[in-house]
């Protein structure tokens, strides 16, 4: 979606902490999610804030929000290899349908041993 | 609890055929949206239904379809199959109005 963008590729290593970032457009936005798919499988709600939040911590996930500059990112800490997989940036819109969701293309985290 | 299912998983079709995929949403929830994904691109929104209602359409032609039954399941159809609808057919399900949404794996339509 053009919409929302993200970076095509993150390479880290295990144990690192890895950033996926993502920036939308439409500020009407009423809430930003974060999807992971792996290989062969659809998407699996990882975290998601609302978008008069700042920051939103869940276990070894943290997501930030800056409203001003439009600004999402996902912070994985002490990323394993398990955690390799695409990363879907996605936003609900008003007048679209309270519930249809725009994507971007997906971050590929790749992690090393 | 099961989550959102979906089937079939792989369909094989040619061009002008028509196709019906059908999802069964997590219990208790009543919306399901249809999603379409290319290979190498986010999710595309197709449809959303509440209650049985249509509540939103993306940019898609009149060949797709849909709709949601009593019992809160739903069924996407496709007519006049192209080659471009090769892709993963992705089915979510929420609770109510603001709830986040839920995927099941998808059906990977294949058109030849």
């Amino acid at each position: 979606g053009e919409d929302v963008e993200q970076s095509l590729f993150l390479s880290v290593r295990e144990g690192d902490s890895s950033v996926i970032n993502c920036t939308y457009t439409d500020s009407s936005s009423t809430y930003l999610y974060w999807y992971k798919q792996e290989p062969g499988a659809g998407l699996q709600l990882l975290t998601y804030i609302f978008s008069n939040m700042d920051m939103k911590q869940d276990q070894r996930l943290t997501v930030l929000l800056n409203k001003k500059d439009k600004h999402l990112s996902l912070r994985i800490a002490d990323t394993q290899t398990g955690d390799s997989a695409i990363y879907f940036c996605a936003e609900s819109k008003k007048g679209t349908g309270r519930r249809a969701l725009t994507f971007g293309s997906g971050t590929r985290l790749q992690v090393q041993p | 609890d099961a989550g959102v299912t979906q089937s079939p998983t792989h369909l094989i079709k040619t061009r002008g055929q028509h196709v019906t995929l059908r999802c069964s949403p997590i219990s208790g929830h009543k919306s399901v949206s249809w999603y379409q994904q290319v290979l190498g691109q986010g999710p595309q929104f197709i449809f959303q239904y509440y209650e049985k209602e249509e509540r939103g359409r993306g940019n898609f032609p009149d060949r797709f379809s849909a709709r949601q039954f009593p019992n809160y399941s739903s069924e996407l159809n496709v007519n006049a199959l192209l080659l471009g609808d090769s892709a993963l057919y992705l089915c979510a399900s929420s609770h109510g109005e603001v709830e986040p949404q839920h995927f099941g794996d998808g059906t990977r339509l294949s058109i030849l």
